[in-house]
């Protein structure tokens, strides 16, 4: 499986933007680009996936560089609900079309 | 709309004993997943469900077995709990398994073996 690199944690404050790097440098053409984010003592939320296009949805943008080997997610406005670790995951479309979760990104967000 | 919902939300148990976890979901979804999570790490997928009737491994598949007798319940069983099975329990579903369609999670259970 195509792995994916992320910083271990990002700090933030609230009410600025927030941008969320992630490399995958042995992306497959067909690997889609998903984000989820885990809050404290819940399960995984999915927030967003693209292929090769940028792309926006009420949660938050991704930014999918030209040679797809990284991307970034943007949350516009961070709130103390954003404070949570987002994972970037690449998913194929495989028989089991599994989900492989790294560490991910610990994202703080200051009042 | 309920989604994914998983019972129970805790539990404590002895080495040796046996327990099953339940995982329902609304929304007629194909594929169903469990999931585990220890402290510190990100999820592992433990089986997983194509469809009703259906089963496969998953990466740690070792001390569980599953069953999907119903297209909207997945349950997870541990025969002989281990303290090595203390964790976190997430289930999942999804439409199929196109690259493109997302899995929605359970809120999980956590699971001691003492």
């Amino acid at each position: 499986d195509a792995k994916t690199t992320q910083p271990n944690s990002m700090e933030s404050n609230e009410e600025e933007p927030v941008h969320l790097p992630c490399n995958h440098s042995t992306i497959s053409g067909t690997d889609y680009i998903h984000w989820y984010r885990q809050l404290p003592s819940q399960g995984p939320e999915y927030v967003i996936h693209g292929l090769t296009s940028n792309v926006n949805n009420r949660m938050a943008s991704l930014a999918i560089a030209e040679d797809r080997k990284s991307s970034t997610l943007i949350l516009h406005r961070a709130t103390l609900r954003d404070a949570a670790v987002y994972y970037c995951i690449l998913k194929k479309e495989t028989s089991g079309s599994r989900l492989t979760f790294g560490e991910g990104t610990q994202l703080t967000v200051n009042p | 709309n309920a989604g994914v919902t998983q019972t129970p939300k805790f539990r404590v148990l002895k080495t040796g004993q046996s327990m099953t976890l339940l995982c329902a979901q609304d929304m007629n979804h194909e594929y169903m997943y469990w999931y585990r999570q220890d402290p510190g790490m990100g999820l592992r997928l433990i089986h997983y469900s194509v469809g009703e009737g259906t089963t496969a491994k998953g990466e740690v598949p070792d001390g569980y077995n599953v069953s999907r007798l119903k297209k909207q319940n997945f349950l997870l069983g541990l025969e002989s709990a281990a303290p090595s099975q203390t964790s976190v329990y997430f289930c999942a579903s999804s439409v199929d398994r196109a690259g493109n369609q997302p899995q929605h999670f359970g809120d999980g259970t956590r699971l001691s073996i003492l």
